[in-house]
């Protein structure tokens, strides 16, 4: 079966510090991969998304970039935080073929002091 | 663009009553829907998906959803309700031609006991 891994679960980082959070994927191949933002437990974000290595489109410009190293790993990067960085942010993986549904990490709760 | 709206910011229900949960979208061609279930600080989890066929779709948990093409609403419902039901509840849509999942603002179901 297919699992997805999301870490760190929680994170304080001060304005102006880099960030680096990772995903990764188990169980499947050339999963398409996404990264969103939940402000304020509500609606959903769409950053980055992802259809194979190193192929990553953004959706919203911002001071975040993401990386897709390997086939089943995505990482969601900064170099330098905003406080308006901070929130939920959820990975998520999904089959190739358009019917199917996507399936999300845990969670990382970024704070931005 | 595709779109999903979510009119109800909360819903709150009596436990064993019927509850409904509703969406509405904006799509061209054939629409791929979903519904997912958040609890607090928790990714979020599938529960059932409308791709072809029949309008009423069965999922986890006891949910269902009735898919009405006429009115372009695809409604989450569940015959009797549970207190553990409290949660937040996304439509979602993933966009034809692309691997982007779009989703509503969210429902807060509080189920009162």
């Amino acid at each position: 079966s297919q699992t997805i891994h999301q870490w760190p679960a929680t994170l304080v980082q001060p304005v102006g510090s880099p960030l680096s959070l990772e995903c990764t994927v188990e169980g499947t191949s050339n999963p398409n991969l996404y990264w969103y933002r939940q402000a304020a437990g509500r609606g959903l974000q769409l950053l980055f998304y992802s259809v194979g290595i190193g192929q990553i489109s953004s959706e919203v410009p911002q001071n975040l970039s993401a990386s897709r190293p390997q086939d089943r790993q995505f990482i969601l990067s900064s170099k330098k935080l905003l406080l308006s960085d901070s929130g939920f942010y959820l990975c998520a993986w999904s089959r190739e073929t358009e019917n199917t549904e996507a399936f999300f990490g845990q969670g990382t709760r970024l704070t931005v002091v | 663009a595709q779109s999903v709206a979510q009119p109800e910011d909360q819903v709150n229900v009596a436990e064993g009553n019927p509850l409904t949960v509703k969406c509405t979208y904006s799509v061209s061609g054939n629409p791929y829907l979903f519904w997912y279930v958040q609890y607090p600080n928790r990714g979020l989890q599938f529960l059932l998906k409308y791709i072809t066929g029949d309008n009423l779709v069965k999922g986890s948990y006891g949910f269902e959803a009735e898919f009405n093409k006429s009115q372009t609403s695809f409604h989450l419902k569940k015959p009797s309700a549970l207190v553990s039901d409290s949660a937040l509840y996304f439509c979602a849509v993933r966009e034809v031609g692309t691997y982007k999942y779009i989703f509503g603002t969210g429902t807060r179901l509080k189920v009162l006991a």
